[in-house]
């Protein structure tokens, strides 16, 4: 069974800086793309930054770039979301998302239930 | 980037088909065939409904189908059932290089 579990979500200031993890099991990990998609409260899906099965190749969401950095560990089956100068409208749920390919890295088949950042002073 | 274009609701009553619609410009949904289309239902992770214009994932009912004419692309619900009610939102791949959603569209069975 393909399980993504989120960790290290929580309460940071403005300015702030924090590490998102997801450890993957159930499917060869290292075999497939990987992305990060956020939900304000109440608010649509956007996606924020995406990474090849080899860790080769990312790319990120202009209102990201310099700020967060997503790599993977595939020797320990986990990716990270890095982010750091955090404003109070990076506050919503980031999930992790396996993609179904290891080619395409456009269509996400497993999602995580969510890792909720809230950004407050 | 900006975000495609839904519209913010469809209804339907059961057993009606209802189309959503996704329009993006030819650097997005019209430029390549890898519009995906997602399902949310409240407090819920989404869930993968369509890939790349118009495959359905193993699992994903047959009463859902995918399609694309130039740059707005169609998410096609038949036989409407109380449990489609949910949020969908459509996605491409863009010249970028990047992922794009759209803002969604809430769907309610009436």
């Amino acid at each position: 069974e393909v399980q993504l579990v989120e960790s290290g979500g929580g309460l940071v200031q403005p300015g702030g800086s924090l590490t998102l993890s997801c450890a993957a099991s159930g499917f060869t990990f290292n075999r497939h793309w990987m992305h990060w998609v956020r939900q304000a409260p109440g608010k649509g899906l956007v996606w924020v930054s995406r990474i090849r099965s080899d860790g080769g190749y990312t790319s990120y969401a202009d209102f990201v770039k310099g700020r967060f950095t997503i790599s993977r560990d595939n020797a320990k089956n986990t990716l990270y979301l890095h982010m750091n100068n955090l404003g109070v409208e990076d506050t919503a749920v980031y999930y992790c998302v396996r993609d179904r390919s290891a080619i395409t890295g456009t269509a996400g088949d497993y999602w995580g239930q969510g890792a909720l950042v809230t950004v407050s002073s | 980037q900006s975000a495609l274009t839904q519209p913010a609701s469809v209804s339907g009553s059961p057993g009606q088909s209802i189309t959503i619609s996704c329009t993006g410009s030819s650097s997005d949904v019209g430029g390549y065939n890898y519009v995906s289309w997602y399902q949310q239902r409240p407090g819920r992770a989404p869930r993968l409904m369509i890939f790349e214009d118009s495959n359905r994932p193993s699992g994903i009912s047959d009463r859902f189908s995918g399609s694309k004419s130039g740059n707005t692309a169609s998410l096609t619900i038949s036989g409407l059932q109380a449990e489609d009610e949910a949020d969908y939102y459509c996605s491409s791949y863009t010249s970028s290089r990047i992922v794009v959603f759209g803002g969604g569209t809430k769907v309610t069975v009436l």
